[in-house]
């Protein structure tokens, strides 16, 4: 089945510095590729999508880039702030029949000032 | 206001007893989902609904059962409850069946089984 991997647990950077988080996926089809941000005590929030029409998704600062030939969709940021702290998940839609979200596993990213 | 509800926000239960979560929805979408999150796993899908018929179902256990009594209510009803079965339960929905549309998470529910 569709699968996400996320293989950093944890980031640690100061304010202003760059963000990168690596996600590789698999599937079968086509997918639709998103990140979703977390803070403590919140439901996850969609914050970027991309499909394999537009390839890239940008919010808030945040971009990512599906890349189909290394089959990864990298989220980066040019410099964070201390508010970016949260827990950032990668996940897929699924694409037998669309009705759920596989995510991966999570990168805890802490910003200091 | 909130557009999703989650009730309660923290539950505590013994094992074997039996208990629902709570889930309302304010957005006016037609697909309703419940997911898990627990230290042992990350956010794991386990229902889905539309106009209020299932419409996927990765949950091995017949233990979990989603109560749909209205439109905007996807409740889920676990019994014989194990300490495996602690973690938190998220519901979302969507505007339309369909991963592709936004789902919209709500706080969670946080299950303890003793």
């Amino acid at each position: 089945g569709d699968s996400v991997t996320q293989k950093q647990g944890q980031v640690t950077l100061s304010e202003d510095d760059f963000l990168f988080i690596n996600c590789t996926y698999s599937t079968t089809t086509y997918p639709t590729l998103l990140w979703y941000v977390q803070y403590p005590g919140q439901g996850p929030q969609l914050l970027l999508k991309v499909t394999t029409a537009n390839n890239k998704g940008i919010s808030r600062g945040f971009e990512a880039t599906y890349d189909k030939g290394t089959t990864s969709f990298h989220l980066q940021k040019a410099s964070v702030q201390e508010s970016d702290s949260a827990v950032y998940f990668c996940a897929l839609v699924d694409g037998t029949g669309g009705y759920k979200v596989v995510f991966g596993s999570g990168t805890r990213l802490l910003v200091s000032p | 206001d909130p557009k999703i509800i989650q009730k309660p926000k923290y539950l505590v239960a013994v094992t074997g007893s039996e208990k629902i979560l709570i889930c309302e929805q304010y957005l006016g979408h037609n697909a309703m989902y419940w997911y898990r999150q627990s230290a042992k796993k990350p956010l794991e899908f386990m229902f889905s609904y539309s106009y209020q018929k299932l419409m996927d179902n990765q949950t091995a256990s017949s233990r979990f059962q989603p109560q749909s009594s209205k439109k905007n209510h996807l409740d889920l009803q676990i019994t014989a409850l194990k300490p495996d079965d602690s973690a938190t339960y998220f519901c979302a929905s969507s505007q339309a069946a369909g991963g592709a549309a936004e789902q919209f998470f709500g706080p969670g529910t946080r299950l303890t089984v003793l």
